[in-house]
């Protein structure tokens, strides 16, 4: 069945860069907006980004403009998130999610990968 | 940026009671208002799209409404799965979350 594996998360120093990647499988990952989606430890969601299915248009929220960049490679139905000058704040475990026909909700979301920014 | 607030924080009921969620939006929405529940270690699950429509193999026991800036999400009777906390969400903004505990 469709399938999202984020990977790429681990341990960083503050104003360091990462780069996250999902992997999509099983659905035509080129038809669907995709997002970015992070939980810090104990707390609530938070939208991160989203692209639109032929990458021509890009989200971001206002926590994180300017620092990541959302891409996508439709050739590899694969998703990214490069993260520049990360911050303490910016610890979370990191989901990707499917846009539901273009709906804005997300009806398909990996297990994510887990950010720790710290010294 | 529109703000989603749930209430109550917290809701304690016994299997079989009616659950009742509440999602106000600090304007009204013009795109899809959808709820999720998330269980502890799992990534949220999406429960119900554009206010009222169920999403794939998502039981009948649940439901939502509302229209607006005034929303819900109810749970007709509550199964021991079902004890979680939910999310409303509209494109970027996420509620801050209501759990559903066992009384």
């Amino acid at each position: 069945q469709a399938q999202l594996v984020e990977s790429g998360g681990t341990v960083v120093q503050p104003e360091r860069s990462l780069r996250l990647t999902c992997a999509a499988s099983q659905f035509l990952f080129s038809s669907f907006a995709m997002h970015w989606v992070r939980q810090a430890p104990g707390k609530g969601l938070e939208w991160v980004a989203g692209t639109s299915y032929d990458a021509n248009t890009e989200y971001y929220a206002d926590s994180v403009k300017g620092r990541f960049t959302i891409t996508r490679d439709n050739s590899a139905d694969t998703l990214y998130l490069q993260m520049n000058s990360l911050r303490p704040e910016d610890t979370a475990l990191y989901y990707c999610a499917r846009d539901w026909l273009t709906s804005g909700n997300f009806d398909l979301w990996g297990r994510g990968t887990l950010v720790t920014v710290s010294s | 940026e529109t703000i989603l607030t749930q209430s109550p924080a917290t809701l304690s009921l016994s299997p079989g009671e009616r659950a009742t969620l509440s999602c106000r939006a600090s304007q009204r929405l013009t795109t899809s208002l959808g709820w999720y529940q998330q269980k502890p270690g799992q990534a949220p699950r999406l429960l119900i799209y554009d206010a009222s429509n169920r999403a794939t193999g998502i039981p009948g026991r649940f439901s939502g409404g509302g229209s607006g800036t005034d929303f819900t999400l109810t749970i007709s009777s509550l199964e021991p799965e079902d004890f979680a906390v939910y999310y409303c969400q509209e494109r970027s903004s996420f509620g801050g979350g209501t759990r559903v505990e066992i009384k």
